[in-house]
């Protein structure tokens, strides 16, 4: 699976939006970009994903450069409960094959949404 | 609550001791996960069943660390002889594979937090 870079730690206040990038600059042509969170002390949590063209749901956004090489995350309204840390993730898609199941978690950042 | 549960929540235990956690998946999700987390780190995976068969084991699963799926349903993993390494959260996520061509989300359950002293 490729690897993602993404920084360590982020600030937003609380009513502004959050812009999470990640980079992915070796993700091949059938591979994903999965975004999700984890909230202390509960297990992540899923929150969009995308292969070429943005992406919106109810939750966020998720835009991807068009040489796939970069995306970001957009909250549009961060609140206090979305104070997280934020994993991006490259897998390849459902394509057949057994070994398509697992998510590679990276270490994430670390999102503090202030009051 | 119709999410994926585990039990216990938590578990401390002596070094030595064998230890079973149990995870049931959402009802009809045909694929399970479990994943370790230790502190300040993301989950690594660990193994996933697509109904009762074991699909995949990752290399951190050791000899001591046994999963099963018995009939697709819940599932079950036993480490033995506990070590004082083992301690962290052992998370288990389910999802619901559709087609060949389909993408899926995986659910993630609260997680089993072992302590072992």
């Amino acid at each position: 699976d490729a690897k993602t870079t993404q920084p360590p730690s982020m600030d937003c206040a609380e009513g502004r939006a959050a812009n999470l990038p990640c980079n992915h600059s070796t993700i091949s042509g059938n591979e994903y970009v999965y975004w999700y969170r984890q909230i202390h002390s509960q297990g992540p949590q899923y929150i969009i994903h995308g292969l070429k063209n943005n992406e919106t749901n109810e939750m966020a956004s998720l835009i991807i450069t068009e040489d796939r090489k970069s995306s970001t995350l957009i909250l549009p309204h961060a609140t206090l409960r979305d104070t997280a840390v934020y994993y991006c993730i490259v897998r390849p898609g459902t394509t057949g094959g057994t070994s398509y199941g697992k998510l590679t978690f990276g270490q994430g950042t670390i999102l503090t949404v202030h009051p | 609550d119709t999410g994926v549960s585990q039990d216990p929540r938590h578990k401390i235990t002596k070094r030595g001791q064998n230890v079973t956690f149990r995870c049931d998946p959402i009802s009809e999700h045909n694929r399970l996960y479990w994943y370790r987390q230790t502190l300040g780190q993301g989950p690594e995976f660990l193994t996933y069943f697509q109904n009762e068969a074991q699909l995949e084991k990752s290399r951190l699963l050791s000899d001591r660390f046994s999963a099963e799926r018995p009939k697709g349903s819940f599932s079950t993993l036993e480490i033995q002889r506990t070590e004082q390494g083992d301690s962290a959260m052992y998370l288990c996520a389910s999802s619901f594979k559709r087609d060949r061509r389909s993408s899926y989300e995986q659910y993630f359950g609260p997680g089993t937090r072992l302590t072992v002293t």
